[in-house]
């Protein structure tokens, strides 16, 4: 249990370009959603966190109009880098936490995706 | 400072030797502790969750949290070339954000 999924697992595009990337949650209802960016051989940075219905709450330095996010439903995320460039190029992966009272305390991820703008 | 602070290593053992990695922190107000594997362009596996202090136990790992020392540790038995990967400690308290470490390069030498 607990499966989080993205799709795709990568992708090249070219400099301009949008992408979107899609994270969710396979066997659990999930109140909230965490993305998160990570460079090679460095820890996770977290870009902004969702809530099903909500605006997502953006961390400092993390340009909301770049970087879109909605979360739909309480199994789909999504998260849309508009006009992508070379230095956004990273890999990127989400999290979900479940509603379930026993698991509320326990935050899943996906199996990332990685981004190469061209 | 940075809030946690994990050595990156990277840390070599043989295999069938006990692997100790650890964390420190500042923030006391942490209560939620956690240990993840991540292999090399996957996602982060959860391994290991605690709250507050602590030792818990799950099969070869062992989770121990000192709040007093703002210290936590993972150890891995028997460890298992299967085992190398990058471990990453986490942290946070009550619903707010999970804080990272920076994570620990951990190869088993068959």
């Amino acid at each position: 249990g607990a499966v989080v999924s993205q799709h795709p697992s990568r992708v090249i595009c070219k400099s301009g370009t949008s992408v979107k990337i899609e994270c969710r949650s396979l066997d659990f209802q999930a109140t909230t959603m965490f993305w998160y960016r990570q460079f090679p051989k460095q820890s996770l940075m977290l870009m902004a966190t969702s809530n099903e219905g909500s605006k997502a709450t953006y961390e400092q330095g993390v340009e909301k109009d770049k970087f879109l996010i909605n979360h739909a439903s309480l199994t789909l995320s999504t998260l849309t880098v508009t006009s992508a460039h070379p230095e956004d190029s990273s890999f990127y992966i989400c999290s979900a936490r479940p509603g379930l009272a026993e698991l509320y305390n326990e935050q899943f991820f996906g199996p990332g995706t990685r981004l190469t703008v061209l | 400072q940075k809030e946690v602070e994990q050595d990156p290593g990277p840390l070599s053992v043989p295999e069938g030797a006990i692997v100790s990695l650890n964390c420190t922190y500042s923030n006391s107000a942490f209560q939620y502790f956690m240990w993840y594997r991540q292999y090399s362009r996957k996602g982060p596996e959860l391994l290991m969750y605690t709250y507050s202090s602590g030792n818990k136990e799950d099969g070869r790992f062992t989770a121990q949290v000192d709040k007093s020392s703002k210290y936590i540790s993972l150890f891995i038995r028997d460890s298992q070339p299967s085992d190398s990967a990058t471990y990453l400690c986490a942290m946070r308290r009550g619903n707010e954000k999970l804080t990272f470490g920076t994570g620990t390069r951990l190869t088993i030498i068959p």
